[in-house]
């Protein structure tokens, strides 16, 4: 069964400095990768995905990812942060049988806090 | 409507209740997932329709969790004699394919907040 790690709970980034949110998966195939941001009491909004192809991937808002079989990674990062990125930031991994229309697993999510 | 919309937005129950969870998915998606999101911990998959078939159910915790789709829009998770267990937000997603490259992602709702007391 596959599975995901974001190893930091919480990371505090001033704003203007560059973020890079870990996330590590375990999985037997070629994966299919997603980071979602949640704010507080809202849903959870797509940043980007991977299906395969270029490893590094855009996403919105400013964001990319790139994916690192040989580590089994797909870090998130952005070059410089905003004080409206302070989030809640999820990693998730789909089995990759219907191109990720299909139920992810996620990862437990890391608190972004930006300072002034 | 523009988004996906769940109500309520918050339920509290008393342990032993029954619960009735609303999602409305966008207009002619054709897929919808539910997850259960417990405080400081990611979505965790419960159950996922293609129309009105609920062609996957294998993260319902237990039997007292229910979920329907009867004309594939609409959908309803019922909770039957509610537990403290069962506090957590109750999210849903759609999405409008069934699959393929094109696949954009889900969108998901606002969730429902349920605590059990």
């Amino acid at each position: 069964a596959q599975s995901v790690t974001q190893p930091d709970i919480h990371i505090t980034v001033s704003e203007g400095a560059s973020l890079e949110l870990r996330c590590n998966y375990s999985y037997g195939a070629t994966p299919y990768l997603f980071w979602y941001v949640q704010s507080p009491g809202q849903g959870l909004q797509l940043l980007l995905k991977y299906f395969s192809g270029d490893t590094l991937v855009q996403g919105i808002k400013g964001f990319e990812a790139e994916f690192k079989r040989s580590q089994s990674s797909f870090n998130l990062r952005k070059p410089s942060v905003h004080w409206s990125d302070a989030a809640e930031y999820f990693c998730a991994v789909g089995a990759g049988s219907n191109f990720g229309n299909e139920k992810l697993t996620f990862g437990t999510g890391t608190r972004l806090t930006i300072i002034p | 409507g523009a988004g996906v919309s769940q109500s309520p937005r918050y339920k509290v129950a008393k342990r032993g209740q029954d619960v009735a969870l609303r999602c409305d998915p966008i207009s002619g998606h054709v897929s919808l997932f539910w997850y259960q999101q417990a405080l400081g911990q990611g979505p965790e998959f419960l159950t996922y329709f293609q129309n009105e078939a609920q062609l996957d159910k294998s993260g319902l915790p237990s039997d007292r969790f229910f979920a329907e789709r009867p004309e594939g829009s609409v959908s309803t998770l019922k909770i039957q004699r509610t537990q403290q267990e069962d506090s957590a937000v109750y999210l849903c997603a759609s999405s409008f394919n069934t699959g393929g490259t094109s696949f954009k992602g889900y969108t998901f709702g606002s969730g429902t907040r349920l605590t059990v007391v």
